[in-house]
C-alpha cells in the first residue's frame, strides 16, 4: 500500500522557537493532505486540510498563524509550529490522500512534540 | 455535526479468543462511509476495515468483521481468533461522502493476554 512519511519523528524544542515537521508521500502523489493532533490517551483532531498550492483549511479553533502549513509539492506537506510553549506538546499526525483513491487515506506514523 | 462514541475505553481478551468493540455514530446523512483504524504502540495508524453506508453487506476482512446496524447507528468490530499482534488502540471513524474530513472516535484500548 501507500507510504506516508514524516520527519522527524521526536522533536524536543524551547518555548518560544519554531518547529518544522515534514509530511511526505513517499510512492504516490497526495494532492491533499491532513494533519491531526493527538493528545494522549485522546482521539485524533483535524487541525487542517492541505491542497497543493493552495492555502491550507484550518478546522475551528486552530491558529492559523501558529501553526503554518506548506504544501509546495505534491509529494511533501510542511508544518511549523511558531512560538512553541509548552500546551503545544503533543503528538502531530498527517496522512495523505491519494487521487482516485477516494475513501481512502494513508498515515504517517507521527511525530511527538515536546516543548520544554 | 457527527458525532462517534466509543463507550469501552479499554478491553482485554484471551488470545485466540474473539472480543467485540462497540461503536455509536450521529448523522442526519443516509450515505456515509464508517472505519476501524488500528493504532498499535508503534503510533502508525492502520486501517482494518470499511464499511459503505448503502451496503447492507457487512465487511469482513480476514479476521475481523463488523455489524453494521444502520438504523441503530451502531457499528462494532468483532475481532476473531485473537492474536497479540492486535494489542492496539483502535478507533471508529466516520466520513461524509464528497469530503476527506474524518470524525473519530475517542478509541479503544485492547489488550491481548497471552
Amino acid at each position: 500500500g501507500a507510504v506516508v512519511s514524516q520527519h522527524p519523528s521526536r522533536v524536543i524544542c524551547k518555548s518560544g522557537t519554531s518547529v518544522k515537521i515534514e509530511c511526505r508521500s513517499l510512492d504516490f502523489q497526495a494532492t491533499t493532505m491532513f494533519w491531526y493532533r493527538q493528545f494522549p490517551k485522546q482521539s485524533l483532531m483535524l487541525m487542517a486540510t492541505s491542497n497543493e498550492g493552495s492555502k491550507a483549511t484550518y478546522e475551528q479553533g486552530v491558529e492559523k498563524d501558529k501553526f503554518l502549513i506548506n504544501h509546495a509539492s505534491l509529494t511533501l506537506s510542511t508544518l511549523t509550529v511558531t512560538s512553541a510553549h509548552p500546551e503545544d506538546s503533543s503528538f502531530y499526525i498527517c496522512s495523505a490522500r491519494e487521487p482516485g483513491q477516494a475513501d481512502e487515506q494513508y498515515f504517517g506514523p507521527g511525530t511527538r512534540l515536546t516543548v520544554t | 455535526a457527527q458525532t462517534v462514541t466509543q463507550s469501552q475505553p479499554e478491553m482485554s481478551v484471551q488470545e485466540a479468543e474473539t472480543v467485540t468493540l462497540s461503536c455509536t455514530y450521529d448523522t442526519s446523512e443516509s450515505n456515509y462511509y464508517l472505519f476501524w483504524y488500528k493504532q498499535p504502540p508503534s503510533r502508525q495508524m492502520i486501517l482494518v476495515i470499511r464499511q459503505e453506508a448503502y451496503k447492507q453487506q457487512n465487511a469482513t476482512e480476514n479476521r475481523f468483521s463488523v455489524n453494521f446496524q444502520k438504523a441503530a447507528k451502531s457499528f462494532s468490530l468483532k475481532i476473531s481468533d485473537s492474536q497479540l499482534g492486535d494489542t492496539a488502540m483502535y478507533f471508529c471513524a466516520f466520513r461524509r461522502p464528497g469530503t476527506y474530513k474524518y470524525i473519530f472516535g475517542t478509541g479503544t484500548r485492547l489488550k491481548v493476554l497471552a
